[in-house]
């Protein structure tokens, strides 16, 4: 079974600092990744994803995610964090099956302050 | 303008009484899901569908049931016998139903019972 442990519940950062959300998965076959981002009382929208290929990607709002395969992670980064990049944000993983869905992490709250 | 809708955006229930969360898509996709949200737990899964009239269960099943009697709709009853019903539910849709489509999640609904 698959499993994804977001290591971080809050991160606090400063404004225009680098910030790194940590995202482990637990999975005995290839999975395809992603990353979700909620504004509070909204639904999730999607960041980025890895599928396969290139193990930098990178997303919308100048966001970007590494997979490592040896490590099983997936951390997102930004290098320059901006008030309204406050959010929680959900790392998840699924596999290339038909009848699958997705399988989330708890969840880091990124707090952004000036 | 494509996209998915959930209503109503908030909900009260008392208890002992069956509610019915709606979620439409107009996105042409053939795979819908049900989430339950709680804080500080991730997102975990209800149902989910990837035909009409087919439908399976996820890990917290028990307490909901649901219908697709048509592709563009995914309807979930929160029954009674749902013994925390209190939450945010979120539906999703991707293109098929294998884990290298992208969900697209809808606003959400608040469930709160009295």
């Amino acid at each position: 079974a698959q499993s994804v442990t977001q290591l971080d519940s809050q991160v606090p950062v400063f404004e225009e600092a680098p910030v790194e959300l940590r995202c482990n998965y637990s999975s005995s076959v290839s999975v395809y990744l992603f990353w979700y981002v909620q504004y509070p009382n909204q639904g999730l929208q999607l960041l980025l994803k890895y599928l396969s290929g290139s193990t930098l990607v990178k997303g919308i709002n100048g966001f970007e995610a590494e997979f490592n395969k040896s490590q099983t992670s997936f951390h997102l980064r930004k290098p320059s964090v901006h008030i309204s990049d406050t959010a929680e944000y959900f790392c998840a993983v699924t596999l290339n099956q038909a009848g699958t869905a997705l399988i989330f992490g708890k969840g880091t709250t990124l707090s952004v302050s000036s | 303008d494509g996209g998915i809708t959930q209503s109503p955006k908030y909900l009260f229930r008392k208890e002992g009484q069956n509610v019915t969360l709606s979620c439409e898509q107009n996105l042409n996709h053939d795979a819908m899901y049900w989430y339950r949200q709680d804080p500080g737990q991730g997102l975990r899964l209800i149902y989910y569908s990837q035909i009409v009239n087919d439908f399976q269960k996820g890990d917290i099943a028990e307490g909901y049931s649901v219908s697709r009697e048509k592709k563009e709709s995914f309807p979930l009853t929160v029954t009674s016998a749902q013994k925390n019903p209190t939450a945010f539910y979120l539906c999703a849709s991707s293109l098929g139903g294998g884990g290298i489509d992208t969900q697209y999640f809808g606003p959400g609904t608040r469930l709160t019972v009295l």
